[in-house]
């Protein structure tokens, strides 16, 4: 069974600092792919950075990366030089080939990061 | 500019009542989701289709529902509100390509 497991529920971080936000997934699939998600305090969901599973480079956006070790099935989101507005929950996510044929997306649990001025 | 709405954005309204959420999507996308996520936690996905005409329910037991009756809309409806339907519902699209689900906006509701 596919799973997604963010062991952090909450973390504090000094603004300016490098912030690294925990996602271990769990398939028995070769073809998948990987996602982060940013949700502020008004709610909305905003995509942040993707990883395919056959995808050699670590994907990169601005100041997110994504460290992906795929032996360790981790997924692991990097802020780099952290601010204020990154505070949020932050979700993991994993999209997979369903036993319907369709790509289904099963998430995380979350993790609450708070930037401390 | 392809996007994926949502309305209302607030609801509050009284127990028994029957309410519609509307979702729209202009990116052509056949498949289409609603989330019911409570502040701070997770999401958890209740309804979902891949077409018009096609609906699904998901993980999470909804006494919700949902039609399909064309592409780019996709409301929720309850039937007889309760208290204990007081969520945020998200609404959201993907592609075909990736799979990467696009959020609208959301709608806070509040039965009281």
């Amino acid at each position: 069974a596919q799973k997604i497991t963010q062991t952090q529920p909450g973390m504090f971080v000094q603004e300016k600092e490098a912030v690294t936000l925990d996602c271990t997934y769990d398939t028995s699939d070769q073809s998948y792919g990987l996602f982060w998600y940013k949700q502020p305090s008004s709610g909305e969901m905003i995509f942040l950075i993707y990883q395919g599973s056959y995808d050699e480079q670590n994907a990169t956006e601005g100041r997110y990366s994504l460290n992906f070790q795929k032996a360790r099935k981790s997924a692991n989101l990097v802020i780099s030089a952290s601010q204020l507005g990154d505070s949020a929950m932050y979700f993991c996510a994993m999209s997979y080939l369903g036993g319907d044929s369709n790509y289904q997306l099963i998430w995380g649990a979350g993790t609450k990061l708070i930037i401390k001025p | 500019e392809a996007d994926i709405y949502q309305t209302p954005r607030y609801l509050v309204i009284g127990t028994g009542k029957k309410i519609t959420l509307e979702c729209s999507q202009t990116m052509g996308h056949d498949k289409m989701y609603w989330y019911q996520q409570d502040p701070g936690m997770e999401l958890h996905l209740i309804h979902y289709s891949y077409g018009v005409n096609s609906t699904e329910k998901g993980d999470l037991s909804s006494e919700s529902t949902v039609s399909r009756i064309r592409t780019e809309h996709f409301p929720l409806t309850l039937e007889s509100a309760r208290p204990s339907h007081t969520s945020q519902y998200l609404c959201a699209s993907s592609d075909d390509r990736r799979n990467e689900q696009f959020f609208g906006p959301g709608t806070r509701l509040t039965v009281l």
